[in-house]
């Protein structure tokens, strides 16, 4: 198993530009969530989903938007890029129901710079 | 959710026990702790969880006092390796993909 991968690793962005930050985990879990890390920063929640076509918002889910169309991928999407975006962002995932086991799996982490 | 309380560092010895601590004053009765370590850049890392009773695993213990409000981590034989951002985290069961975790303890073990 690749568990939970995620592409880019680093990208660089203008303000305005969109784009779209791939993850995908073959564990066949239920939840996936994507997260930011600012500097010196705890991770904060932006946007999660608790199976196929189903999503919701985190903490701070403004400028970006998220779809859930399979059980495997979860893309996030930044509309219009801005300097306030530029973060580490974390993709995850886990079971659920019977198969949970309190464990939340993490991708590397995708480096974006927003300028 | 109910939030948590952890200190902002901690040092250790290396090969000494560290013992992290976590106060959650507000958790309700159907709520766990979870436990989550960030090396360097590195995603999250889960250690462990518990609900009301002690916990041990691999990598650490978890104790939670009885009325459920505090609980410890405790790596019994702390390593260069388990420097780290550790996060304690109080969330419902089967809630793993919304953690909402905090500003965790950044533990420091030294030679």
């Amino acid at each position: 198993n690749a568990g939970v991968t995620q592409t880019p690793k680093f990208q660089v962005l203008k303000t305005g530009q969109s784009m779209t930050l791939l993850c995908a985990q073959d564990m066949n879990h239920e939840y996936m969530s994507w997260y930011r890390q600012d500097p010196g920063m705890g991770l904060r929640l932006i946007h999660y989903s608790v199976g196929a076509g189903i999503t919701d918002q985190g903490e701070v889910p403004n400028g970006y938007n998220v779809s859930r169309s399979t059980t495997e991928d979860f893309p996030l999407r930044l509309l219009s890029a801005a300097p306030s975006q530029t973060s580490v962002y974390f993709c995850a995932s886990s079971a659920t129901g019977t198969g949970y086991t309190g464990e939340l799996f993490f991708g590397e982490g995708s480096r974006l710079t927003v300028l | 959710d109910a939030k948590t309380t952890q200190p902002p560092s901690m040092d250790c010895a290396e090969g000494r026990a560290a013992n992290l601590p976590c106060n959650h004053s507000t958790i309700s009765g159907n709520e766990y702790v979870y436990w989550y370590r960030q090396i360097h850049s590195q995603g999250p890392q889960y250690i462990i969880h518990g609900l009301k009773n002690n916990e041990t695993n691999e990598m650490a213990s978890l104790i939670i006092t009885e009325d459920r409000k505090s609980s410890t981590l405790i790596l019994p034989h702390a390593t260069l390796r388990d420097t780290a951002v550790y996060y304690c985290i109080v969330a419902g069961y089967n809630q793993g993909g919304k953690l909402i975790f905090g500003q965790g303890t950044e533990l420091s073990v030294k030679p």
